[in-house]
């Protein structure tokens, strides 16, 4: 069956404008988190969704958000971009909020200029 | 939250050889996840591993949840076993996984 599949894989924003990352989870699943990996602060935790409700949030500004639709699909928006805002963010499935076994998308790589 | 640390940073073997990756944790988890990120980003499940021992293959993983470690074992490296390894855990309620700072894996030929 089909992966976690991220889209899209590679963009370039400047510093200002607002982007906008795509993931549709596995199917079957309805639970969708979202990373964010940078060398500096290595993979941190930005917030989980499952049935269309956020449950969980890590500690990111408001500029960072986002929603799941009915179909799971999961979308993450990041507003007024930031050089540090520079990363790689990845996606994760999960069949339910408490089964355990995270699968991983191959991530959204955004560069801030 | 949880703390996790992952040792070593970094290893470098030649092909053919052992290798043991260690993770501590601070707290009692209902989580643990050991992932290889491969050159271009994608972190692949090796193994989920609150408590016991697991194999697949040349890998093994093994976690003693009472002393808050586990072991990840690479026998007989090979140059495509190159890359990072994390570490992630997840503890009581809090939903997410925590990751460690990963080692860095090269294999030489």
């Amino acid at each position: 069956k089909a992966g976690v599949t991220q889209t899209p894989r590679y963009l370039i924003k400047t510093r200002g404008q607002q982007v906008t990352l795509s993931c549709s989870p596995i199917s079957g699943h309805r639970s969708v988190s979202w990373y964010q990996q940078t060398p500096g602060q290595g993979l941190q935790f930005l917030f989980e969704y499952f049935s269309e409700t956020q449950r969980n949030k890590g500690n990111f500004p408001g500029r960072f958000s986002g929603r799941q639709f009915s179909n799971s699909r999961s979308e993450m928006n990041v507003s007024t971009l930031e050089l540090g805002d520079s990363a790689l963010y990845l996606c994760a499935s999960k069949r339910g909020s408490g089964a355990n076994v995270l699968t991983f998308g191959a991530g959204s790589r955004l560069t801030v200029l | 939250g949880i703390q996790v640390e992952q040792s070593p940073p970094d290893l470098i073997l030649q092909e053919g050889a052992n290798s043991t990756l260690r993770c501590n944790f601070s707290d009692s988890v209902n989580n643990l996840q050991w992932f290889h990120q491969n050159p271009w980003g994608q972190l692949i499940n090796l193994f989920y591993i609150p408590s016991g021992t697991k194999q697949n293959g040349r890998l093994s993983a093994t976690t003693v949840a009472t002393e808050r470690y586990s072991l990840l074992y690479i026998s007989s490296s090979q140059t495509t076993d190159s890359g990072v390894y994390f570490c992630a855990a997840e503890a009581g309620s809090a939903r997410q996984l925590t990751f460690g700072s990963g080692t860095q894996l090269t294999v030489l030929p």
